[in-house]
C-alpha cells in the first residue's frame, strides 16, 4: 500500500499569512493526489485534485503543485473560513485511496 | 438538490453489529462509484470501504475486511455499510461519498453529514 505524510502536523498562522502544506507519498503516484479541508461537524470538501487543478467554486486563493512524490498545497492569503484541518488522498493504486494524517491549520 | 443523506449508526457494545445507510438524490446514482470514509476521535480520515456503480466489485481496508460488507440498491438509490464484530477501534464518524473521474482522475466529489457510531460496553 501507498502510505501518505504530512507537514507540518497543525500551525499556527493569522488572516493574510501565505500557508503551505506538504504531503508525501511513499512511492511515486504521479499527480493522483487530491486535498480536502475538513472542519468538525461539517463533511470534508475537495479542494484540488490531480495535485494541481481547482475543484468548483473553491476560491483561487488555494492552490495545488508538485508530482511523484512530493506535493504542496498552499492557500496564498488565509481567510477567516480556511481554518481547518487539510487531508492529502492518493488515488494512483486502488485501493486504499489512503488520506495524509491531516494537518491543522489554526489561528 | 444533489446530495446524500445518511442514517443508522448509535451506540454498540464490543461484537455487535450496525447498518448504516446512505441515500442519494439528485445525481445518476446508478452510474457512480461510492465510498465509506471514518474519522475517528483524534485521528484523521481513513479509507473504508469501495463498490463500483454496479456493485459488480467492493474493496476494503485491512482493518474491516471479513467485518464490514458495502452493497447497494441501485434501485433505491441507497449505499449501505454493514457493520460486524464491531471493535472499540471502530468508533468514529462514518460519511458515504461519491467518487467522481475527471479524465481518469478520481476524486471524492460529494460527501454525507456523517454519521457515529460508538462501540463501548
Amino acid at each position: 500500500d501507498i502510505q501518505m505524510t504530512q507537514s507540518p502536523s497543525s500551525l499556527s498562522a493569522s488572516v493574510g499569512d501565505r500557508v503551505t502544506i506538504t504531503c508525501r507519498a511513499s512511492q511515486p503516484i504521479s499527480n493522483y493526489l487530491n486535498w480536502y479541508q475538513y472542519k468538525p461537524g461539517n463533511a470534508p470538501k475537495l479542494l484540488i485534485y490531480a495535485a494541481s487543478t481547482l475543484e468548483s467554486e473553491v476560491p483561487s486563493r488555494f492552490s495545488g503543485s508538485g508530482s511523484g512524490t512530493d506535493f504542496t498545497l498552499t492557500i496564498s492569503s488565509l481567510q477567516p473560513d480556511d481554518f481547518a484541518t487539510y487531508y492529502c488522498q492518493q488515488t494512483s493504486i486502488n485501493p486504499p485511496f489512503n488520506f495524509g494524517p491531516g494537518t491543522k491549520v489554526e489561528v | 438538490q444533489v446530495q446524500l443523506v445518511q442514517s443508522g449508526g448509535g451506540v454498540v457494545q464490543p461484537g455487535g453489529s450496525l447498518r448504516l445507510s446512505c441515500v442519494a438524490s439528485g445525481m445518476t446514482f446508478h452510474t457512480k462509484g461510492m465510498h465509506w470514509v471514518r474519522l475517528a476521535p483524534g485521528k484523521g480520515l481513513e479509507w473504508v470501504s469501495h463498490i463500483r456503480f454496479d456493485g459488480s466489485s467492493e474493496s476494503y481496508v485491512d482493518s474491516v475486511k471479513g467485518r464490514f460488507t458495502v452493497s447497494r440498491d441501485n434501485s433505491k438509490n441507497t449505499l449501505y455499510l454493514d457493520l460486524n464484530s464491531l471493535r472499540p477501534e471502530d468508533t468514529a464518524i462514518y460519511f458515504c461519498a461519491k467518487e467522481v473521474t475527471y479524465a481518469y482522475y478520481d476524486a471524492f466529489d460529494l460527501w454525507g453529514q456523517g454519521t457515529a457510531v460508538a462501540v463501548s460496553s
